[in-house]
């Protein structure tokens, strides 16, 4: 079945770069996302890349798809105290439009 | 320009009630989607409506159910509550049918 897998947790000091990775098994996704959320609120859209692109870079972010492997990082440059959230990966179906996502990182950055 | 609206935020409702939950999407766009977000897990798909007919349904029992009217903003509705509907209830809007989905901040419903 669709599935969507993600390391559950990752800490990094401020400054440095972040890298969270995800794994999925659907092979008619059209797009991927990546959501933030912090702590008692909805989820933000950061940013998305169509299944046909390699890579996307918007300022901070950097996406990779690897779609040959099923593999999506999502790279935040310069990570700051504000970065701290919960970050989903999430598989856009291109039969349903439906979104299924993974069980969310948590990114912790020190000071 | 308003994002998508959610309400109400919070609501604490007894087993056995019924919930009402309501959506309005961002300006433009025609379909909107639910989501069910238990604490610790990532969001699970309900429902979609485009063009306010049903185009997708997640795994969930028929006591859930959900509308779209012709002003595009929608309606989540659940029956015979149980301890587990206890959750967060995301909606989400896009253009169209397959389109980046952008979330409101959700209704908390708690059930004791």
């Amino acid at each position: 079945g669709e599935d969507v897998e993600q390391s559950l947790f990752l800490s990094v000091r401020e400054g440095d770069s972040s890298v969270i990775n995800c794994t999925y098994t659907d092979s008619s996704s059209t797009y991927l996302y990546w959501y933030k959320q912090e702590p008692g609120a909805g989820l933000q859209l950061l940013t998305y890349i169509f299944s046909n692109m390699d890579m996307k870079q918007d300022q901070r972010l950097t996406v990779l798809l690897n779609k040959k492997d099923k593999h999506l990082s999502l790279r935040i440059a310069d990570t700051q105290t504000g970065d701290s959230a919960i970050y989903f990966c999430a598989d856009g179906s291109s039969n349903t439009g439906k979104l299924i996502f993974g069980q969310g990182t948590t990114l912790q950055v020190k000071p | 320009d308003a994002g998508v609206t959610q309400s109400p935020t919070h609501l604490i409702k007894t087993r056995g009630q019924h919930v009402t939950l309501r959506c309005s999407p961002i300006s433009g766009h025609k379909s909107v989607s639910w989501y069910q977000q238990v604490l610790g897990q990532g969001p699970q798909f309900i429902f979609q409506y485009y063009e306010k007919e049903e185009r997708g349904r997640g795994n969930f029992p028929d006591r859930f159910s959900a509308r779209q009217f012709p002003n595009y903003s929608s309606e989540l509705n659940v029956n015979a509550l149980l301890l587990g509907d206890s959750a967060l209830y995301l909606c989400a809007s896009s253009l169209g049918n397959n389109q980046p989905q952008h979330f409101g901040d959700g209704t908390r419903l708690s059930i004791l």
